[in-house]
């Protein structure tokens, strides 16, 4: 059976200071991996994705995510935060098919002092 | 381009009652997911439609059904309502058969009294 873990259920960094997000799955094959971001009330916006290959992932607002099959891992990650990325942040990981049908996991809340 | 278009955003219904949600996906897209999200959790399969017909489905009671029309748009049924269906409810779409991206609306949050 596929899940997914984030241990880390809320998170506080100060702007301008380097976060990491960690995801841990489990799955019987080659996973597909996401992480998704959700601002409160709203839906989630996808951050990045994989698939295969390179396993050092860019995507959008500056995030980016290293897969580590050894480790069953898929942790978010990004530099310099900004106040704008508090949120509430989903890892992902979907079946053979892709994106059809995904296993989330319970989510990290960040938050972002001045 | 309009993305993923969910209706209505809010409701409240009475335990007992039914419900029906509705999806508009992505222009282009074909499959449509349904997704519980309750407070405090990731969100939740609950099925998927792709050409009018239920594809796969998650652990949920029968209570939960669908439908999925010609032009792509979907509906989601829930009849009996419990308290515990009181939550957000997520729509996302992507192109068969690659899905690689599923897009997500905003949502439609139910509250049941």
């Amino acid at each position: 059976a596929q899940s997914v873990t984030q241990p880390d259920i809320h998170i506080t960094v100060s702007e301008g200071a380097s976060l990491e997000l960690r995801c841990n799955y489990s799955y019987g094959a080659t996973p597909y991996l996401f992480w998704y971001v959700q601002s409160p009330g709203q839906g989630l916006q996808l951050l990045l994705k994989y698939f295969s290959g390179d396993t050092l992932v860019q995507g959008i607002k500056g995030f980016e995510a290293e897969f580590k099959r050894s480790q069953s891992s898929f942790n978010l990650r990004k530099p310099s935060v900004h106040w704008s990325d508090a949120a509430e942040y989903f890892c992902a990981v979907g079946g053979r098919t892709g994106a059809n049908n995904l296993f989330f996991g319970t989510g990290t809340r960040l938050t972002v002092i001045p | 381009d309009a993305g993923v278009t969910q209706s209505p955003t809010h409701l409240i219904k009475t335990r007992g009652q039914q419900v029906t949600l509705r999806c508009s996906p992505k222009s282009g897209h074909d499959t449509v997911s349904w997704y519980q999200q309750a407070l405090g959790q990731g969100p939740q399969f609950i099925f998927q439609y792709y050409e009018e017909e239920e594809r796969q489905r998650g652990n949920f009671p029968d209570r939960f059904s669908g439908h999925q029309f010609p032009n792509y748009s979907s509906e989601l049924n829930v009849n009996a309502l419990l308290l515990g269906d009181s939550a957000l409810y997520l729509c996302a779409s992507s192109l068969f058969p690659q899905n690689a991206e599923a897009f997500f609306g905003q949502g439609t949050r139910l509250t049941v009294v």
